[in-house]
């Protein structure tokens, strides 16, 4: 199959760290992305990951990738409440181009 | 430095009527996709283009809808004879090159059908 799962929704303090789990199930994706969607918006591309890498940090993001079990993980650390939206991950089939399968979404909440 | 430009934001259409859909890819940018998000869905592939040609359309229904990406001009997605479940948020993205360059979305055209 090539669904994409995520969890629904997540729900954290501001300040505190969030972390954002998906499978995915293509074994042979080349790259991985995080992307964030504010109600109303489109989708803003937050970081991606090589399948070579096991893990990435820009800033306050942290992208962790266990490829043994098409584990792929987002952390936000000091979470602001400027960040709830939802998350989507997104895998590129392997067809030459790039074609995302994204999962379903998380919602992140930050409350004050 | 303008991203992704999708108009209109909103459509509303009787059904029946035809829905055209337009997406300006970032500059430089030859690569378009069509994405559409239903309530509560994440985002289903539809069609992806280059100037003047598809070529990936399996995600997108064989009939009432189509895509074109022409020599000059935005990409146009068109729905004919629109019906109640074509109500949903239409996302255009672009790329850089046909390999693994990440997408960048518009903000999308939100299409309801009464």
């Amino acid at each position: 199959g090539e669904d994409v799962e995520q969890s629904l929704f997540l729900s954290v303090r501001e300040g505190d760290s969030s972390v954002i789990n998906c499978t995915y199930t293509d074994s042979s994706s080349t790259y991985l992305y995080w992307y964030k969607q504010e109600p109303g918006a489109g989708l803003q591309l937050l970081t991606y990951i090589f399948s070579n890498m096991d893990m990435k940090q820009d800033q306050r993001l942290t992208v962790l990738l266990n490829k043994k079990d098409k584990h792929l993980s987002l952390r936000i650390a000091d979470t602001q409440t400027g960040d709830s939206a939802i998350y989507f991950c997104a895998e590129i089939l392997n067809s030459g181009y790039s074609t995302l399968t994204f999962g379903k979404g998380t919602m992140l909440l930050v409350s004050p | 430095n303008a991203g992704v430009m999708q108009n209109p934001r909103h459509l509303v259409r009787r059904r029946g009527q035809e829905a055209r859909l337009r997406c300006s890819p970032m500059k430089g940018h030859s690569h378009v996709y069509w994405y559409r998000q239903l309530p509560e869905e994440g985002l289903k592939f539809m069609v992806y283009l280059q100037k003047e040609n598809i070529i990936d359309e399996s995600g997108m229904p064989k009939e009432r809808f189509s895509a074109e990406f022409p020599k000059e001009g935005p990409s146009i997605l068109r729905i004919q004879q629109v019906v109640r479940g074509d109500s949903a948020a239409y996302f255009c993205a672009s790329s850089l090159d046909r390999g693994n360059s990440p997408l960048h979305f518009g903000n999308g055209t939100r299409l309801t059908v009464t």
